[in-house]
């Protein structure tokens, strides 16, 4: 799997956009992006993923560079309930493990 | 649908002592997996299942055994338990490869060894 690198942690505004960064320099051409996020005692939830365009569901939206070499969670208006841990992680579509996760960016979202 | 359910909820265990924690998945897929979550720390792989009969280690496999007699279910044994296994354990599943790697989680499971 391709490395990854995330701020530990990320403050935002109530109600403001959450723009969560990604590095992932290594990326190789037949690798996902993933987005997962984990609420404070509970199991990690999937959010979006993509692979070179740009992607958006009711959850989020996803911006991935022109070279693949980094990528953008949009929360496009943060609640409270936002406030989690979000996983950047990058993966081959058919791999047959399972995905490794790393620390993570701490968001925290502020009334 | 339940999706992946996890039991006990919570569990106190004494040092050496062995219990299994269940978990179980309605939505036919045939990849499982075991991760635990130590305080502030990311998940970290302790085994996984790729179908039925057929079972690999993770990153942190000492000290577990698995086992996958039926699709649904992925028991995670602790074998002689060690303060060291005070953790969060979650469960997860998903679809075959042809499917992607959507990952559905369950609530998790609490284990304190003292």
């Amino acid at each position: 799997d391709a490395k990854t690198t995330q701020p530990p942690s990320m403050d935002c505004a109530e109600g403001r956009a959450a723009n969560l960064p990604c590095n992932h320099s290594t990326i190789s051409g037949n690798e996902y992006v993933y987005w997962y996020r984990q609420i404070h005692s509970q199991g990690p939830q999937y959010i979006i993923h993509g692979l070179k365009n740009n992607e958006t569901n009711e959850m989020a939206s996803l911006i991935i560079t022109e070279d693949r070499k980094s990528s953008t969670l949009i929360l496009p208006h943060a609640t409270l309930r936002d406030t989690a841990v979000y996983y950047c992680i990058v993966r081959a579509r058919n791999a047959g493990n399972m995905l490794t996760f790393g620390g993570g960016t701490r968001l925290m979202v502020k009334p | 649908n339940a999706g992946v359910t996890q039991t006990p909820k919570f569990q106190v265990l004494k040092t050496g002592q062995s219990m299994t924690l269940q978990c179980a998945q309605d939505m036919n897929h045939e990849y499982m997996s075991w991760y635990r979550q130590d305080p502030g720390m990311g998940l970290r792989l302790i085994h996984y299942s790729v179908g039925a009969g057929i079972t690999d280690q993770g990153e942190v496999p000492n000290g577990y055994n698995v086992s996958r007699s039926t699709t649904e279910d992925f028991p995670l044994r602790l074998l002689s338990a060690a303060p060291s296994q005070t953790s969060v354990y979650f469960c997860a599943s998903r679809a075959d490869r042809r499917s992607g790697n959507t990952i559905y989680f369950g609530e998790g499971s609490w284990l304190t060894v003292v």
